[in-house]
């Protein structure tokens, strides 16, 4: 079973609107963080927020918020006032310290900002 | 602060060719990781370092590809020879691993070696 499931292969958002961007996950681990990374065409992975498990609000690094959702495990990340330089791959990752203790990736959601 | 730096940042080679990448993680960052990231999907994880120590090596295919961490810094990833699936981006990260299963340790990447096998 896929651990990180991102169900939005490709996104569209006019500039300046806000976006937000799946993410479900599968744990039995009560012990897990969660994490979102950009990745534009340059290729570099961009760490933008992190979500841990016990944490009892959502995750918000400027224009980034996390809409964690802990009983429905998903993860959703919201960019707010879309930019034309956030059209770039976005990946969802879990990690679980107790068990395999490495970063797994979802399949990435493409988000196209258009003026 | 310097990032994780990589080189090369591309690759050409003909199959059955040696190749090797080359990562400098953050300073004073312990944990070393190597991804490979093949088109359209998340990275995957091939060997991740704890200093020196290679401690999870299981999807690393070891006919092929060998890696190391001397004097727990930089690393080096090799493939002998490569093959045409082996075409990829090949990513390093690395992470200050504060020990105790912290699931907050936070991996920086480079910005990858895009390896094209012909």
């Amino acid at each position: 079973a896929q651990k990180i499931t991102q169900t939005q292969p490709g996104m569209f958002v006019q500039e300046k609107e806000a976006v937000t961007l799946d993410c479900t996950y599968d744990t039995s681990d009560p012990s897990y963080g969660l994490f979102w990374y950009k990745q534009p065409s340059s290729g570099e992975m961009i760490f933008l927020i992190y979500q841990g498990s016990y944490d009892q609000q959502n995750a918000t690094e400027g224009r980034y918020s996390l809409n964690f959702q802990k009983a429905r495990k998903s993860a959703n990340l919201v960019i707010s006032a879309s930019q034309l330089g956030d059209s770039a791959m976005y990946f969802c990752a879990m990690r679980e310290p107790h068990n395999t203790d490495k970063l797994i990736f979802g399949t990435g959601t493409r988000l196209q900002v258009f003026p | 602060e310097a990032g994780v730096v990589q080189s090369p940042r591309y690759k050409i080679i003909e199959k059955k060719q040696p190749v090797a990448f080359w990562c400098n993680p953050i300073s004073g960052h312990n944990t070393l990781y190597w991804y490979r990231q093949n088109l359209g999907q998340g990275p995957e994880l091939l060997i991740r370092y704890e200093n020196e120590e290679a401690v999870d090596d299981s999807q690393l295919p070891k006919d092929r590809f060998s890696a190391e961490r001397l004097k727990g810094v930089d690393s080096t990833l090799k493939i002998q020879p490569a093959e045409l699936g082996d075409s990829a981006v090949y990513l390093c990260a690395s992470s200050l691993d504060r020990g105790q299963g912290a699931s907050t340790d936070t991996q920086y990447f480079g910005p990858g070696t895009r390896l094209t096998v012909l």
